[in-house]
């Protein structure tokens, strides 16, 4: 059973960056798309990006300015960079592992990690 | 981008009921158009792909359908266990869009 786990501070300054790391254990990393979603308090969900196992990756436009998302194969982990946090960045961050290029879903997630923007 | 928009937003449904959520994509999607329910405080979960087939493990009280720009999912004989948040999502193109959620509600 593939299992993921986010890691990371859970509390962020404005203009600082966050960093995050998602542990995937039970399967493999390679020959996968890996993503990384979130979602304000009682909000709605937006996909942030994706890495390939190769290292491939497709952010969306809305952030793409700001984000960076790599994968360390020897570790079986995959990281997430936002950088110049503000308070509307505040969102539980999900990783999950992407079968949409098969056709399908992200099949997987973490249980998510709450990042909050707060000096 | 494309747009997904859901309706209704919230409903409220007995167990027993048969429930309608529809989507709808700002342009076609083909049938790339997934579905997810979400129970508070918990992630996601994946429930249908390919805007009718059933992922592996959920209950065939579930179901898709639809093609281009309107999709349905349809939750037969509603079970307490299925009060949640569901969203639509697709994955036609990049940046993968989710729709804003239904909330499914007791009544």
């Amino acid at each position: 059973q593939v299992q993921l786990q986010e890691s990371g501070p859970g509390l962020v300054k404005p203009a600082e960056t966050l960093f995050l790391t998602c542990t995937v254990s039970g399967g493999a990393i390679k020959n996968y798309y890996w993503s990384w979603i979130r979602q304000p308090p009682g909000k709605g969900l937006e996909w942030i990006g994706y890495v390939y196992y190769s290292g491939v990756t497709n952010y969306n436009p809305s952030l793409k300015s700001r984000v960076a998302i790599s994968v360390d194969t020897s570790k079986n982990q995959f990281s997430l960079m936002l950088n110049s946090m503000t308070a509307a960045d505040t969102a539980i961050y999900y990783c999950a592992r992407d079968t949409a290029a098969a056709g399908k879903g992200f099949d997987y997630w973490g249980q998510g990690t709450l990042v909050t923007v707060s000096s | 981008d494309i747009q997904m928009t859901q309706s209704p937003s919230s409903l409220s449904a007995s167990v027993g009921d048969t429930v309608t959520i529809t989507c709808r994509a700002s342009q076609s999607i083909s049938s790339y158009l997934n579905w997810y329910q979400q129970k508070p405080g918990k992630a996601p979960e994946f429930l249908i792909y390919a805007a009718s087939s059933l992922q592996s493990g959920v209950p065939s009280r579930f179901s898709g359908s639809g093609s281009g720009t309107d999709f349905t999912l349809t939750i037969s004989s509603l079970q307490p266990e299925d009060f949640a948040t569901y969203y639509c999502q697709q994955i036609h193109s990049t940046p993968r869009t989710f729709g804003q959620g239904t909330k499914v509600e007791i009544k």
